[in-house]
């Protein structure tokens, strides 16, 4: 069975200070890793994934993550935070092994990001 | 183009009527997904849809009743609904085979009365 834990149910930070956003996944098989944004009364917006490749993947916004197989995480990262990214933050997995149907997402509880003035 | 479109934006309805929220995406992606998401949760999978084919039903209550009509279209037919149902109703497409990411709509605000 698959899992993810969202380690921080809220955040809050100081605009133009760091973001850090933390996820850790549990998993038979190597998973695909996501991060996706949302924004109240909004659908959810892709940030960024890692399939697989780079370990350090870079998203939209300025948001970044990197993926550690030995610490089972994939935390969320931004090196200045600006107002526009208070918002709630899923982190989310689909197993890794092959197969031609469509996959079912495991979601995070989610992390609301507060940014202060 | 990487929108999924829903509508309508909000919805009111008593327990007795009949309802239908729709979905429509033209990414060419052959899966579909309804969600139900409430207040400060994660969003929670309703019906998966594969080549136009209901594939995963998460034991949805039968008031409840998704479609898929064409490749594009989706649609969730809500009928003698309950005040608990009152959520975010979420549309998701993504393309088949390898994983890959879901595309989400902006939501139905449903609200039962």
């Amino acid at each position: 069975a698959q899992s993810v834990t969202q380690l921080d149910s809220h955040v809050s930070v100081s605009e133009g200070t760091p973001v850090l956003l933390r996820c850790n996944y549990s998993s038979s098989y190597s998973p695909s890793l996501f991060w996706y944004v949302q924004h109240p009364n909004k659908g959810l917006q892709l940030l960024l994934k890692y399939t697989s490749a780079a370990t350090l993947v870079k998203g939209i916004n300025g948001f970044e993550a990197e993926f550690k197989k030995s610490e089972t995480s994939f935390h969320l990262t931004k090196p200045s935070a600006h107002m526009s990214d208070a918002a709630e933050y899923f982190c989310v997995a689909v197993p890794g092994y092959s197969s031609g149907s469509a996959r079912q997402l495991t979601f995070g509880s989610g992390t609301q990001l507060t940014v202060l003035p | 183009d990487t929108e999924v479109t829903q509508t309508p934006k909000h919805l009111v309805m008593g327990m007795t009527n009949k309802k239908s929220l729709k979905c429509e995406q033209h990414m060419g992606h052959r899966a579909m997904y309804w969600y139900k998401q409430k207040a400060k949760k994660p969003p929670e999978l309703m019906f998966v849809y594969s080549y136009e084919k209901l594939s995963i039903n998460e034991s949805v209550p039968s008031r409840f009743s998704p479609e898929c009509p064409n490749s594009s279209l989706l649609n969730l037919h809500l009928h003698a609904l309950q005040p608990e149902d009152s959520a975010l109703y979420l549309c998701a497409s993504s393309r088949q085979g390898m994983v890959k990411e879901q595309y989400f709509g902006p939501g139905t605000r449903l609200t039962v009365t």
